[in-house]
């Protein structure tokens, strides 16, 4: 069975930084583009940030570029987020996802709050 | 503003088929294939199709996608209340080195 578990969310403060990570079990990690999503309170989905199966190519949301790194440890089976220049408009409830451009499976999601 | 354009709402009542629309351009969905998602209240999306049309195993065949031109519809038959929920396309787009784009969400209202 697939999974994705997200972990790393939290509280922290404007121009702070964090770190999520997704354990994915049930499937070859390493053979698949993973990515991130994220959903800001009561608003709709966000693609954030997409990396390659071995992590050669990486693409980035406006938004986010420059201030998040995405990046994967395949023999932990393991995508992580860099997040750093935390502002509020980054709250939002972040999901790893399955895939490229299509994602069949989603992690359950770590909630990100930035606030002072 | 996101870059596809769905409805924000849309209401049917049991049994009824209802669709959902989803507008781009040719950047994404003119170039490449759509998808479908369906997110229960407080839960992460599920996938409901995949390149258009596909059916990912589980999903019901109440459940069909279809697309044309640079724009794309989710159909729901036989509407169930278990249906009451936000839908979401996505696509590629080749623009500004290649991005994932999404609509804004449909809240579906079984009535």
């Amino acid at each position: 069975e697939v999974q994705l578990l997200d972990s790393g969310g939290g509280l922290v403060q404007p121009g702070g930084s964090l770190r999520l990570s997704c354990v994915g079990s049930g499937f070859t990690f390493s053979s698949y583009a993973m990515s991130w999503v994220r959903q800001a309170p009561g608003k709709g989905l966000e693609w954030v940030s997409g990396i390659t199966g071995s992590g050669g190519i990486t693409n980035y949301g406006d938004s986010v570029k420059g201030r998040f790194t995405i990046s994967r440890d395949n023999s932990k089976n393991t995508l992580y987020l860099q997040m750093n220049s935390l502002r509020a408009e980054d709250t939002a409830i972040y999901y790893c996802a399955k895939g490229r451009t299509s994602y069949d499976y989603w992690g359950q999601g770590t909630l990100v709050t930035v606030s002072s | 503003q996101s870059v596809l354009t769905q409805p924000p709402s849309a209401s049917g009542t049991p049994g009824q088929r209802v669709t959902i629309s989803c507008s781009g351009s040719s950047s994404n969905i003119g170039s490449n294939t759509v998808t479908w998602y369906q997110q229960l209240p407080g839960t992460a999306p599920k996938l409901l199709i995949y390149s258009n049309d596909q059916r990912p195993s589980g999903v019901p065949d109440r459940f069909s996608g279809s697309k044309s031109g640079t724009s794309a519809s989710l159909a729901i038959s036989g509407l169930q209340s278990e249906d009451e929920a936000d839908y979401y396309c996505s696509a590629w787009d080749d623009s500004l080195n290649g991005r994932v784009v999404f609509g804004g969400g449909t809240k579906l209202t079984v009535l």
